[in-house]
């Protein structure tokens, strides 16, 4: 079984720190995904790596994909209040006839 | 392109009732999957459909069950409800079936609450 291990579960900071989040797995991914979830809405995604040891930038985020392709990394400098959310990691199975493998997801809090 | 859409947004029924939640993909894509997210379990893949067939399932009793229509719109049943059938449903299409990157776009979900 695939599994996909997200950390920190949550994390709450003042704005303007720098913060990182994690996405570890024993397995090989296809692509990984990095998806932001508000409250209440559906979860929208950020951003796809496909390549190992992929850089991908966002404004003030940075995604990793991992040389081995079986880790991520979502980097945020400078946070700010309207980054508050929920952080979902989903990897991409090398059979595309199975299903995304999500991690539990991090919540993070910008307090102003 | 208008985005995925879900009706409706937020029900309230009770135990032992059943439930339908309807989903419209994006307009071309083909594959639409349906997941449980609660605070304690998080996004829990209920299933996937593609070409009104399903393709992929989870772990979840025989009371969940889905369809896809011939215009790629799907539905989900839930019978005989339970407190724990409380929870956010979400609906996510995908262009296609067997694309490497199997990015896919989330409807805002269908609140159920069970009394």
């Amino acid at each position: 079984t695939q599994l996909l291990e997200q950390s920190p579960q949550f994390l709450s900071i003042q704005e303007g720190e720098n913060l990182t989040v994690y996405c570890n797995s024993s397995s090989v991914f296809s692509s990984l995904q990095w998806y932001r979830q508000e409250p209440g809405e559906g979860p929208v995604l950020l951003v796809t790596v496909v390549t190992g040891g992929e850089v991908k930038k966002l404004k003030r985020l940075t995604f990793q994909f991992g040389d081995a392709r079986k880790d991520s990394s979502l980097h945020i400098t400078a946070a700010q209040p309207g980054d508050t959310g929920l952080y979902l990691c989903a990897g991409g199975p090398m059979d595309s006839n199975y299903q995304l493998i999500w991690g539990a997801g991090t919540k993070l809090i910008i307090k102003p | 392109k208008a985005g995925v859409t879900q009706t409706p947004r937020y029900l309230i029924k009770t135990r032992g009732q059943q439930v339908t939640l309807s989903c419209s993909p994006i307009s071309g894509h083909r594959s639409v999957s349906w997941y449980q997210q609660t605070p304690g379990q998080g996004l829990q893949f209920l299933f996937e459909y593609f070409s009104e067939t399903q393709r992929n399932k989870g772990n979840f009793p025989g009371r969940f069950s889905g369809r896809q229509f011939s215009n790629s719109r799907s539905e989900m049943n839930v019978s005989t409800l339970e407190l724990g059938d409380s929870a956010l449903y979400l609906c996510a299409s995908s262009e296609r079936s067997g694309t490497t990157s199997h990015e896919q776009f989330f409807g805002p979900g269908t609140r159920l609450t069970v009394l």
